[in-house]
């Protein structure tokens, strides 16, 4: 079972809606990640956290907001997306910023815009 | 430049036979290696990763990388594969103390009765 919790598990919204994805961890890890996942692709870095501190933004559309309310928790912000931005958006964690340590995924959120 | 490469994206292998998935990097400086999996519908599972000393690394479900510095490769192997190794496989490399990992395109392993 994994440690990293995301919900929720799948995400219908609007071109218009706004909605948040939520990740949780209880390993004291301090890097928390997200990533984006097109079917039949390899996962895409969106953004790193290290000790709650953005500290990577892979150039992803204002769209996508990220938040880092405490050391466990990571928030992703949804506003006025558009179709193509349905994928599966994977949270992970590792102990601090990879540098060789584990990165922990979470199973995912799917998220479809209509 | 730095990428990670993974030529093959499906590779078919009979229940019970030896399988290897290739992996190969492109590196100027010290990397960090690591192979996942991803089953069906679900999030990414670290195999094994190689950091430093023995280049042969074993991991998880019977599955074993061997770095190759010379070869800039890091191929994963296992001797017999059952059909719940049925998954996407991802080879990933972080350069030089990195934040960032970079993922492969995948191998589909797909095990035929």
């Amino acid at each position: 079972d994994t440690e990293v919790t995301q919900t929720p598990k799948h995400l219908v919204m609007g071109m218009t809606n706004k909605k948040s994805l939520k990740c949780e961890q209880h390993m004291g890890h301090r890097a928390m990640y997200w990533y984006k996942q097109k079917a039949k692709k390899p996962p895409e870095l969106m953004f790193v956290y290290s000790y709650e501190k953005l500290s990577i933004n892979e150039s992803v559309p204002s769209r996508f907001s990220p938040e880092c309310p405490n050391s466990s928790l990571l928030n992703l912000h949804l506003h006025a997306l558009q179709p193509e931005d349905s994928a599966l958006y994977l949270c992970a964690s590792s102990q601090e910023g990879n540098s060789g340590n584990t990165i922990y995924f979470g199973e995912g959120s799917w998220l479809t815009v209509v | 430049a730095q990428s990670v490469t993974q030529l093959d994206s499906q590779v078919p292998v009979f229940e019970e036979a030896p399988v290897e998935l290739r992996c190969n990097y492109s590196s100027s400086v010290s990397v960090y290696l690591f192979w996942y999996v991803q089953y069906p519908n679900q999030g990414l599972q670290l195999l094994l990763k190689y950091l430093s000393g023995s280049t042969l690394v074993k991991g998880i479900n019977g599955f074993e990388a061997e770095f190759n510095k010379s070869q800039t490769s890091f191929h994963l192997r296992k001797p017999s594969v059952h059909i719940s190794d049925t998954a996407e496989y991802f080879c990933a490399v972080s350069f030089n103390r990195d934040d960032k990992i970079i993922f492969g395109k995948g191998t589909r392993l797909h095990i035929l009765p």
